[in-house]
């Protein structure tokens, strides 16, 4: 898997949007760009995915440069609820054993009030 | 939506003894699971991906005989920790893929389960 490279922490003001950057300067064209959180002491969750397009869906937006080595996932409105470690993993978008996630060290959002 | 659920949720045995932890994908099915362990304050460690009528496939570095994993039908996968010792307290975490859904239909998404808390005496 394309290795991915995020700031370790940021902050952001409630009712903010709350814009956290990843690079994958190595991504290959088969390469999906996945975000996923985890809140303390629960397990991961899937917030969006895409290959090349700017995606949105009702939890964030996701922003791929067109040399698709760098994103950023959008969150409109932050709320306290979003303070979470937020992960960007890139991968083929295809199922079987090769399915599997690597995570790498996220960013820990801390959403303020 | 597809959930996971892992029981249980945490566990506190004495050392040298066996945990058995499960996974079960309640609204679909999944031919593939994976197992991560998190340490505090560290990311998510793949340990093995699960795979339905065969036998796991571990990553470098993690023991088969100590991690056991059986995974009997499509929609359970159980993950032992033989012999448990206080550095194999963890947050244990699986997810699982639905086996039903295209993957080129941009729908190629691993839910997870809340993980499971082990604490070794």
């Amino acid at each position: 898997d394309a290795k991915t490279t995020q700031p370790p922490s940021m902050d952001c003001a409630e009712g903010r949007a709350a814009n956290l950057p990843c690079n994958h300067s190595t991504i290959s064209g088969n390469e999906y760009v996945y975000w996923y959180r985890q809140i303390h002491s629960q397990g991961p969750q899937y917030i969006i995915h895409g290959l090349k397009n700017n995606e949105t869906n009702e939890m964030a937006s996701l922003i791929i440069t067109e040399d698709r080595k760098s994103s950023t996932l959008i969150l409109p409105h932050a709320t306290l609820r979003d303070t979470a470690v937020y992960y960007c993993i890139v991968r083929p978008n295809y199922g079987g054993a090769t399915n599997k996630l690597i995570f790498g060290t996220g960013t820990l959002l801390a959403v303020q009030p | 939506g597809a959930v996971v659920s892992q029981h249980p949720s945490w566990v506190i045995c004495k050392s040298g003894t066996s945990v058995k932890i499960e996974c079960r994908s309640l609204d679909f099915q999944a031919t593939t699971m994976f197992w991560y362990r998190q340490f505090p304050k560290q990311s998510l460690m793949l340990m093995a991906t699960s795979n339905e009528g065969s036998k796991a496939t571990y990553e470098q570095g993690v023991e088969k005989d100590k991690f056991l994993i059986n995974h009997a039908s499509l929609t359970l996968s159980t993950l032992t920790v033989t012999s448990a010792h206080p550095e194999d307290s963890s947050f244990y975490i699986c997810s699982a893929r639905d086996s039903g859904t295209d993957s080129y239909s941009g729908a190629n998404v691993l839910t997870f389960g809340a993980g499971s808390r082990l604490t070794v005496l």
